[in-house]
């Protein structure tokens, strides 16, 4: 029973164009919701969160929206760079210190 | 890396043989997590620690074993490794536990490999 799901497992963007990534979850108690990035051989790095009490957060390139009712998040990445190709992976929490859910990833290549 | 070291990188084991994979810290913080990833599951929690001796299992934990006896210091033990035991382990740390001011920092994972 897949909590989090990201059903794009790659994707593929001109440089300089948006990157828009989508992440579902079916558990209404989720609260704080994440996004990853991770390279080749590395461990994922922290990118950008949002709580639920919020529709929207943004960081420099970087969007999340949050979208309740449809129980949807997406991040967008604009404008897209060829460093940006990494997989990323949404994560999701209920309440308290209850351990991350993770999606299963998508894959990103931003092609120059 | 926020000052997390996992060791070995990589390793090759047999089957049946026990493992340990060492996860060490320099940030004095509370909470560890021991991940897995494997290609079409994403990142799965093993066992995740919330401070000195005191450990938690996690959606994966059958088949493996966990001890923390110093803030530093996480382990994972495989008693018995089996070739569904082959994958990228990853090391996490947070100050707060997954909380909102809190994200979890990751290692830069252990390839492990059971023949």
């Amino acid at each position: 029973d897949q909590q989090v799901k990201q059903n794009s497992p790659s994707l593929s963007v001109q440089e300089g164009r948006i990157s828009i990534l989508n992440c579902d979850y079916t558990n209404s108690m989720f609260d704080y919701f994440l996004w990853y990035k991770k390279y080749p051989a590395e461990g994922p790095t922290f990118l950008i969160s949002i709580s639920s009490i919020k529709d929207k957060n943004e960081d420099g390139r970087f969007t999340v929206f949050l979208n309740k009712s449809a129980k949807h998040l997406s991040l967008h990445i604009v404008p897209s760079q060829p460093g940006d190709s990494a997989v990323y992976f949404c994560a999701a929490r209920g309440a308290g210190n209850t351990p991350l859910v993770f999606g299963k990833g998508t894959r990103l290549s931003v092609i120059a | 890396d926020a000052g997390i070291t996992q060791s070995p990188r990589h390793k090759v084991t047999e089957t049946g043989t026990p493992v340990t994979l060492r996860c060490h810290q320099t940030e004095n913080h509370r909470y560890m997590y021991w991940y897995r990833q494997d290609p079409g599951h994403g990142l799965r929690l093993i066992h995740y620690s919330y401070g000195v001796k005191d450990t938690d299992k996690g959606e994966v934990s059958d088949g493996y074993s966990v001890s923390r006896s110093k803030t530093e210091d996480f382990l994972l033990t495989l008693e018995s490794a089996t070739s569904s035991q082959t994958s990228v382990y990853f090391c996490a740390i947070s100050a707060q536990g997954q909380g909102v001011n809190s994200p979890l920092h990751f290692g830069n994972g252990t390839r492990l490999t059971v023949t």
